[in-house]
């Protein structure tokens, strides 16, 4: 399989312990996507990296989030002293971006994060 | 007002029907025009993807996008039950970094 993988694909914990996520993009894309996803609603986008700078944070991604991308590869994201309000799917996305040429995200299964 | 508003249904519709399904948008910045498809429990998968106004057809899916009045549909021929699941429109910028959401519409279809 040469999509975007993600691990764990489910995690439970209790409120106030850390967790943190693994993100593998597609190989050949550089651009990689961190979303969040709550019951009945679209994906909300949280941050973006280009190889390994972090180019774009959302004001969703308080100070408890973390998101890492040392060599341009995998990422991790880390959310310190979960909240109930952290309950969610958190996905992942990469794309191949030339520029400002446009190539579409295409998104893993998720982490579907719930906190006791 | 939210960026993209998107009717959340539930739209249930024979097997065999023709499937409409629409999202409008506010923001004239957007560029960029995708269609996802999203099963229980899994990611979501790009259907189509357009920069354009216009039609773009890809079997038995097609997308339309009329930027003059900020709004967007897809399509769907011949309904198949496999179809049921959430279609999320999804809208980006120049230089294509995030992505804005729709809330997704459910579609049942039943056999």
């Amino acid at each position: 399989d040469t999509g975007v993988s993600q691990d764990p694909r489910h995690k439970i914990t209790k409120r106030g312990q850390n967790v943190t996520f693994r993100c593998d993009p597609i190989s050949e894309h550089n651009r990689l996507y961190w979303y969040r996803q709550t019951l009945g609603q679209g994906p909300e986008f949280l941050t973006y990296f280009q190889n390994e700078a972090q180019l774009e944070k959302s004001r969703l991604l308080s100070d408890r989030f973390s998101a890492e991308r040392p060599k341009g590869s995998f990422s991790t994201l880390e959310i310190q002293r979960t909240e109930q309000g952290d309950s969610a799917m958190y996905l992942c996305a990469s794309s191949l971006g030339v520029g400002v040429g446009h190539q579409p995200q295409h998104f893993g299964d998720g982490t579907r994060l719930s906190i006791l | 007002q939210k960026e993209v508003e998107q009717d959340p249904g539930p739209l249930s519709v024979p097997e065999g029907a023709i499937v409409s399904l629409n999202c409008t948008y506010s923001n004239s910045a957007f560029q960029y025009f995708m269609w996802y498809r999203q099963y229980s429990r899994k990611g979501p998968e790009l259907l189509m993807y357009t920069y354009s106004s216009g039609n773009k057809e890809d079997g038995r899916f097609t997308a339309q996008v009329d930027k003059s009045s900020k709004y967007i549909s897809l399509f769907i021929r011949d309904s198949q039950p496999s179809d049921s699941a959430t279609y999320l429109c999804a809208l980006g910028g120049r230089g294509f970094q995030k992505l804005v959401f729709g809330t997704g519409t459910r579609l049942l279809v039943s056999p």
